[in-house]
């Protein structure tokens, strides 16, 4: 079935320590979204890419980077974690044409120790 | 800013009840209106969504109403069971060139045995 998937779905990281988290999709959708989300709040869109172009999120702190080398994989980089960085990260995927619909992923829960 | 005001914050209805979450918009170029059900521990799963065209959409139990003119939407869980138990999110979105939603705050939904 196409979908998107996620790895780990649970990561460890020390504080500090640079951590890399990865979201795959067989859907062939162009555009990719990552979102944060804590305990008992929204998902909080941190960036979304509309193929290869990068869209940053105002309040999206410069501690969160993002690649996408291609149309299937987008990876979410957090070069220094800190103890507020501990969240569930959600990837979406959706298409630029005709109906309009997020498909997310399963997310990764972090912890920062 | 809020673009999406979503009430109540938590809901307790009896099993066989109705449950109605209710949504709020300010942007009218808003033209996607989906509302996510979550369960703990994993992503947001789209329930059911609505375009301003028309001013009800029902799925099974699951029914939306929307407003235009009032810019307010609402879901309606018919005959409320257990298992409806979960969080609820609202969002509204554009499908034009820029496809990210706006997401309500979240409604925490117990249905009780």
């Amino acid at each position: 079935d196409a979908m998107v998937i996620q790895n780990p779905r649970y990561q460890v990281t020390q504080f500090g320590k640079p951590v890399t988290l990865s979201c795959s999709q067989t859907l062939n959708h162009n555009v990719m979204y990552w979102y944060q989300q804590k305990s008992s709040q929204a998902p909080k869109l941190l960036f979304h890419y509309y193929d290869k172009d990068f869209n940053n999120e105002a309040d999206t702190p410069d501690n969160f980077q993002s690649r996408r080398p291609n149309t299937s994989f987008c990876f979410l980089d957090i070069r220094s974690p800190g103890l507020g960085d501990a969240a569930m990260y959600l990837c979406a995927t959706s298409i630029d044409r005709g109906p309009f619909r997020e498909y997310f992923g399963p997310g990764t829960r972090l912890t920062v120790t | 800013q809020q673009q999406v005001k979503q009430s109540p914050q938590s809901l307790i209805v009896q099993k066989g009840g109705i449950s109605i979450i209710n949504c709020a918009y300010e942007n009218t170029a808003f033209d996607y209106f989906p509302w996510y059900q979550q369960f703990p521990g994993k992503g947001p799963a789209l329930l059911i969504a609505i375009r301003p065209d028309v001013s009800e959409k029902k799925e099974g139990r699951f029914t939306i109403s929307f407003n235009k003119s009032a810019k307010q939407f609402s879901l309606h869980i018919m005959d409320s069971q257990p298992g409806d138990s979960a969080t609820y999110f609202c969002a509204a979105g554009n499908a034009g060139n820029n496809r990210k939603l706006i997401w309500g705050l979240g409604t925490s939904l117990a249905v009780n045995p």
